[in-house]
């Protein structure tokens, strides 16, 4: 079965810059989505179609795409951004919803 | 202002059935593809279930075919998980999401409610 892959955790100091890599194989022909998770809430939508921001949405959030890797970045990292961040894409099977295993983001 | 309401999650024992419900409000339902998405205690975010605009094409992950059903009633504006056999390994967190999908290269959830927990035990 298709899968994405993440690393587990990433650590970053608070104003540096963050980025969160995916792995798929299916990702040259697949559109990537991030979404970001804080405990106790539902996820929410960052990035869809490899790179467009939902209204709302920071800045400092920004999303990249080459061959088969995805690259969510935050640029200027604060305390808030401190979350599970999942990518999310489907495969060219079935075009449903795959997810990557997930990155625990923590601000130093 | 996009809202979906689930409902129907409990404790159940294992080969039990439970019914989960999504109420949309907010925007035009069957306008939209719908999905089922599970969280289980402590894990990740696994896609379960997809269906189209008017149900005429649902989708499953492997480990759900042939126990859960997802259906919709465009009427009601809601999104049903009809959950049969029920095992330990099913128990998370379900969530019902809104989807855009423009095939063969664009599917993502832009629209979350906030879950109903589904327990599965003895």
């Amino acid at each position: 079965s298709y899968e994405l892959t993440q690393p587990p955790s990433v650590s970053v100091s608070p104003g540096q810059t963050a980025r969160i890599s995916c792995s798929g194989d299916a990702l040259p022909k697949q559109y990537a989505s991030w979404y970001q998770q804080k405990p106790g809430q539902a996820p929410e939508l960052l990035i869809y179609k490899d790179s467009e921001r939902p209204s709302g949405i920071p800045e400092r959030f920004s999303g990249s795409s080459s061959g088969t890797i995805a690259t969510l970045t935050i640029t200027g990292v604060q305390a808030e951004d401190e979350a599970d961040y999942y990518c999310q894409s489907g495969d060219n099977s079935s075009t449903y919803g795959v997810f990557g295993g997930g990155t625990k983001v923590t601000v130093l | 202002e996009v809202q979906l309401v689930e409902s129907g999650g409990g404790v159940v024992r294992p080969g039990g059935s439970l019914r989960l419900s999504c109420a949309a409000s907010g925007f035009t339902f069957d306008d939209y593809d719908m999905s089922w998405v599970r969280q289980a205690p402590g894990k990740g975010l696994e896609w379960v279930s997809g269906i189209d605009w008017n149900g005429g094409s649902t989708h499953y992950v492997d480990s759900v075919k042939g126990r859960f059903t997802i259906s919709r009633d465009n009427a009601k504006n809601s999104l049903f998980l009809q959950m049969n056999s029920l095992r330990a390994e099913d128990t998370a967190l379900y969530y019902c999401a809104r989807v855009v999908a423009t095939r063969p290269s664009v599917y993502y959830f832009d629209s979350w409610g906030q879950g109903t927990l589904v327990t599965v035990s003895s």
